[in-house]
């Protein structure tokens, strides 16, 4: 069946940097897209990029451009979402979600990052 | 940037009422990039409709949704128990892909 299974939950102190892994396992690994979705505690959803495992551009949300990044690596089926220069309000639970013909059907269980000093 | 606002906000309801949540977009958005979601606490969220109507896998059909140009509507017929949740919309027909603030459907 398809998963998407995420890496543990992170403490990091401001200005640090944050890698987040996301293994994808049940389907072909380059068929679909693969969103990040961030959640601050008791807040909304909030997209942060796309990365298209076949190649091609990967848009990032404006508001990360300068310190997002969103890999892949094909010979683990595993995704890679690293936020540098983390902020306390970069605290949130940070999800990867499988993308089809619309919306995402499959997400992995989060991963609460918490930046504090 | 398309925003896309939700109201109401909280909708306090009895189960086997109905619920109806609107979803309002700050510029026209072809229904077919249109999707909701359904989260509940300390669970990812879980899609229910795409390509607005489309009904997502293993959705019952109490989940509906209508709507085109910027005003989006999910409805649920008959609230079941486990339907007290966080419904979010979402466009993805222009980047950045955004969400709703989400709506929560409380037990009166």
């Amino acid at each position: 069946q398809v998963q998407l299974v995420q890496s543990g939950a992170e403490v990091k102190k401001p200005g640090a940097s944050v890698k987040v892994s996301c293994k994808a396992s049940g389907y072909p690994f380059t068929s679909f897209y693969i969103h990040w979705v961030r959640q601050a505690p008791g807040q909304g959803l909030e997209w942060m990029g796309v990365i298209n495992p076949g190649g091609g551009a990967t848009p990032y949300a404006h508001k990360f451009q300068d310190r997002l990044a969103i890999t892949m690596d094909t010979s683990t089926s595993t995704f890679y979402m690293e936020l540098s220069s983390l902020r306390p309000e970069d605290t949130a639970v940070y999800y990867c979600a499988r993308s089809p013909s619309g919306g995402y059907d499959y997400w992995g269980q989060g991963t609460l990052v918490t930046v504090s000093s | 940037e398309i925003v896309l606002t939700q109201s109401p906000g909280t909708l306090s309801l009895s189960p086997g009422e109905r619920a109806t949540l609107s979803c309002r977009a700050s510029q026209s958005i072809d229904s077919t990039y249109l999707a909701w979601y359904q989260q509940k606490p300390g669970q990812a969220p879980r899609l229910l409709i795409y390509g607005t109507p489309r009904r997502a896998t293993g959705i019952p059909d109490r989940f509906s949704a209508s709507g085109s140009g910027t005003d989006f509507t999910l409805t649920i017929s008959r609230l079941e128990p486990e339907d007290f949740a966080v419904y979010y919309c979402q466009q993805y027909g222009s980047s950045p892909w955004t969400f709703g603030q989400g709506a929560k459907v409380e037990i009166k």
